[in-house]
């Protein structure tokens, strides 16, 4: 059974705090993102990576920045916490081309 | 700027009957077009997909229509059961790896 990961299914931070999400997958998968969830807004993509140490922008990467160290695990770091930035987050894997994505559980971001 | 559309937040159908969700696009380079169905509390489970050169893609119950002339995509539900009630997300493929999502319909199946 393929299975994304993701650390926490609820956080609460503070204002101004550095803040660590992770997301690890068992299936091999070269391409791994980072999506938020927000009513009225769909998925929107964060950050994306097709390897180890490779990464791209997605459409509102402000504010936020990742890391791939190794092929399954892929971590979205806050690097200031807002409270705008309060939201589901989302991580997914694919193979290469993806015909579809696995997703998460989710990690429901409270910024306070 | 959305480059995948879905304008209706919220569809409610009667269970046994049709369900039918549309996408509209506006990136003519899309190459791949997917379903997806989320349950509050839950990640995103893949549905269906189909590819920019196909016009229908059948999964029993569930087929999606692809009108590239119009850049609009539906999937349709048939019949629709209340464990369908959810939102479904359309997403859309381009540069070969990235996978951009709508807006999201909420969808409700009433017996």
């Amino acid at each position: 059974d393929v299975k994304v990961t993701q650390s926490s299914r609820y956080l609460v931070k503070r204002t101004g705090e550095k803040v660590f999400l992770e997301c690890v997958q068992d299936m091999d998968h070269e391409n791994m993102f980072w999506y938020r969830q927000d009513p009225g807004l769909g998925l929107r993509l964060i950050y994306f990576s097709y390897d180890v140490k490779m990464k791209e922008k997605g459409d509102i990467p402000e504010g936020y920045s990742v890391s791939r160290e190794k092929k399954e695990r892929f971590s979205l770091i806050l690097e200031s916490a807002s409270t705008n930035q309060t939201s589901m987050y989302l991580c997914a894997s694919s193979l290469l081309r993806p015909i579809e994505a696995f997703f998460g559980q989710g990690t429901r971001l409270t910024v306070v | 700027d959305q480059q995948v559309k879905q304008n209706s937040p919220s569809l409610s159908v009667q269970e046994g009957r049709i369900s039918i969700l549309n996408c509209d696009y506006t990136n003519s380079m899309f190459d791949y077009f997917l379903w997806y169905k989320k349950y509050p509390a839950e990640g995103p489970t893949f549905l269906i997909s189909i590819s920019s050169i196909k016009d229908k893609n059948e999964d029993g119950r569930f087929t999606v229509f692809l009108n590239k002339s119009a850049k609009h995509l539906s999937l349709h539900i048939v019949p629709s059961q209340p464990g369908d009630s959810a939102v479904y997300f359309c997403a859309a493929r381009y540069n070969t790896d990235k996978l951009i999502f709508g807006t999201g319909t909420r969808l409700q199946v009433f017996p």
